[in-house]
């Protein structure tokens, strides 16, 4: 069965530090992973990913996949209070990891 | 980019009545998608809702329970039947469009806060 693993759950930094947060995956047949950033009720699209390598969203956020060893990082640098959220993985036809919870404290 | 809206927002229903949740898309998408989050957990699949055929429901989800119409390709509805309390959950509706990256981007409704007393 598919399955996406989140770590760490949670985190909690302060403002200026850089995060990685991981997300593993056991996929049949891989079609694209997808990060999501979710505040309060709706999540926001981050990425796609869809072949290894890097592709970046903003100066500060930037994804890498590995489809040999089936994960992605996400990495947020110089993290601002605005940071703070549940980032989420999903996988394919979307199914979801269980997030990452992220605190950024001033 | 496409934007969605869901209504109600949010409802406070009686266990085994029914509710309606109605998705609006302001473009014409082929999939619509409907997901679960229950309280601190992340979202699940409920169905994809192809317009012109019927929904594709997940493992643990079947049509009696969470019956979907999908009329035209910018509105759907997601039913959630004979409601317990464990149906207590943010339900959103999702889309893929098109979006400023250029490429498909997945798009999620505001969702519906369902409470079940």
């Amino acid at each position: 069965e598919d399955k996406v693993v989140q770590s760490p759950l949670s985190l909690v930094v302060h403002e200026g530090d850089t995060v990685t947060l991981n997300c593993s995956y056991e996929v049949t047949n891989f079609r694209s992973l997808l990060w999501y950033k979710q505040e309060k009720k709706a999540p926001t699209f981050l990425f796609m990913l869809t072949s290894s390598g890097i592709e970046k969203k903003s100066g500060r956020l930037s994804s890498i996949l590995d489809k040999k060893e089936l994960f992605s990082i996400l990495n947020i640098t110089a993290t601002q209070t605005g940071d703070s959220a549940v980032y989420l993985c999903a996988l394919n036809d979307m199914r979801f990891g269980a997030g990452t919870r992220l605190t950024v404290k001033p | 980019s496409a934007v969605i809206s869901q209504k109600p927002s949010r409802d406070i229903c009686q266990r085994g009545t029914s509710l309606t949740i109605q998705c609006q898309v302001d473009s014409q998408v082929t999939m619509m998608f409907w997901y679960r989050q229950q309280p601190g957990q992340s979202l699940t699949l409920i169905a994809t809702a192809n317009q012109g055929s019927e929904a594709t429901y997940e493992s643990g989800f079947v049509i009696d329970k969470f019956p979907i119409s999908r009329p035209n390709l910018t509105f759907s509805t997601l039913t959630v039947s004979n409601m317990s309390p464990e149906d207590s959950s943010i339900y959103l509706c999702s889309v893929r469009h098109s979006g400023t990256s250029g490429r498909n981007e997945q798009f999620f409704g505001p969702g519906t806060r369902l409470t079940v007393l």
